[in-house]
Order: structure tokens, then C-alpha cells, then sequence
């Protein structure tokens, strides 16, 4: 069974920083992209990053570029999503989200498993 | 940026059909993916690649495109379909990914 599992979510004032991590299982996580998708309270979804298998290719949203960076650790089977110089707008449900299994150049274009979130509140 | 346009709500009777649209310029190029999520939860893939149903989605389910439109339609909607849905693609560049702002099924 696939399972995504947030957590270093919390309460951080603006300017301040903070490291989401998704502890993955049930799959081989090195194969596939992976990403982090937000929802602002009473909002919709936003993509906010994605990640190629082997680290080497990371796209983000154009609102937290240079702010955010995602990694992984294939051999811990985890993503992270660190978080600098955060804004009262950063302020939502930050889910972890398994991309697509393709080789080569290919590039991943949906989310077929979801973890619960982690809620990120950023507030003085 | 990018944007795909959802209606906001759409409602219908148990066993009636709902259709929720989602438009934008680079549908004709790039696949739709539909989600739906129930409050408190995350969100769930119903359908991929415009028309695909994932393993495990009823067959009520179903997407369809034409040009810059695509629609999920559920037939026979039941209570539970009650929902928040989202379209989702790429922009025509292909590497930023947008979802729609959502539409909230009401099953009346």
C-alpha cells in the first residue's frame, strides 16, 4: 500500500523558516517524481514544487522561487520541502504527492497518491 | 500565468447527471486530470490523461475533451460524489503545473 506521510509542519512567524518532510513506503520511491502541492485555508490546490527521480531536475511555482528548495533522499525514501523567508499568504496545508514513474526525459504531469498534509501557519 | 476556469458550483438530484467543465488555452496540447476531495481530506485522482479512470474509481466517472474544454461527468450521481472537484494540466511550456479554482458538486 502506498503511504505519504507529512510532518515538520507548524506555527513559524513571517521571515522566518521551516523543513516539511514526507516519509514515503509502499513503492520504490526512487522511480518516481515526486512534488508538493499546497491548499490556503478555504482555498484550492496549488502546485508548488516538483522533482525528477534522481534529484537532478526541480521546477517550482513562480511565487516561492528562491524561497523554497526541494530535495530527496532516495535512500531514506524521503522528500523535503525547505521553506525560507515565509509570508502570511505561505499560510496553508502542505501535501506531499507521488508523480509519475517515466524514464528518460519525460516529465511528470500528475498526482496519483496524496499523504494527509502538514499544516504550515505563518503568523507573528 | 496560466489559468484554468472552473464554475465555482454545480448541483444536481441523486441519479441525475452531473457535468463540470474546466477551460483553458493549452488543453488542446496538454492532458486534464480530475480530482475530487471530501472535506478534511485529501484529494483523490478520478480521472487522468483526459478520459482514463484510475483503478478503483466507479464507472459513473468519466472525462472528455474538445479543443480548450474538458469535462468530468458523473452519471448516476449519489451522495457521496458530494465534492469539491479539481481539473488539473500544464501550462503550454510544460513545466508549471495549474490546478482549476474548483467547483463544488451539491448533491441536492
Amino acid at each position: 500500500e502506498v503511504q505519504l506521510v507529512e510532518s515538520g509542519g507548524g506555527l513559524v512567524q513571517p521571515g522566518g523558516s521551516l523543513r516539511l518532510s514526507c516519509a514515503a513506503s509502499g513503492f520504490r520511491f526512487s522511480r518516481y517524481w515526486m512534488s508538493w502541492v499546497r491548499q490556503a485555508p478555504g482555498k484550492g490546490l496549488e502546485w508548488v514544487a516538483n522533482i525528477k527521480q534522481d534529484g537532478s531536475h526541480k521546477y517550482y511555482v513562480d511565487s516561492v522561487k528562491g524561497r523554497f528548495t526541494i530535495s530527496r533522499d532516495n535512500a531514506k525514501n524521503s522528500l523535503y520541502l525547505q521553506m525560507n523567508s515565509l509570508r502570511a499568504e505561505d499560510t496553508a496545508v502542505y501535501y506531499c504527492a507521488r508523480g509519475e514513474d517515466c524514464g528518460g526525459d519525460c516529465y511528470s504531469y500528475y498526482f496519483d497518491y496524496w499523504g494527509q498534509g502538514s499544516l504550515v501557519t505563518v503568523s507573528s | 500565468s496560466y489559468e484554468l476556469t472552473q464554475p465555482p458550483s454545480v448541483s444536481v438530484s441523486p441519479g441525475q447527471t452531473a457535468r463540470i467543465t474546466c477551460s483553458g488555452d493549452a488543453l488542446p496540447k496538454q492532458y486534464a486530470y480530475w480530482y475530487r476531495q471530501k472535506p478534511g481530506q485529501a484529494p483523490v485522482m478520478v480521472i487522468s490523461k483526459d478520459t482514463e479512470r484510475p483503478s478503483g474509481i466507479p464507472e459513473r466517472f468519466s472525462g472528455s475533451s474538445s479543443g480548450t474544454i474538458v469535462t468530468l461527468t458523473i452519471s448516476g450521481v449519489q451522495a457521496e460524489d458530494e465534492a469539491d472537484y479539481y481539473c488539473q494540466s500544464a501550462d503550454s511550456s510544460g513545466n508549471s503545473l495549474v490546478f482549476g479554482g474548483g467547483t463544488k458538486l451539491t448533491v441536492l
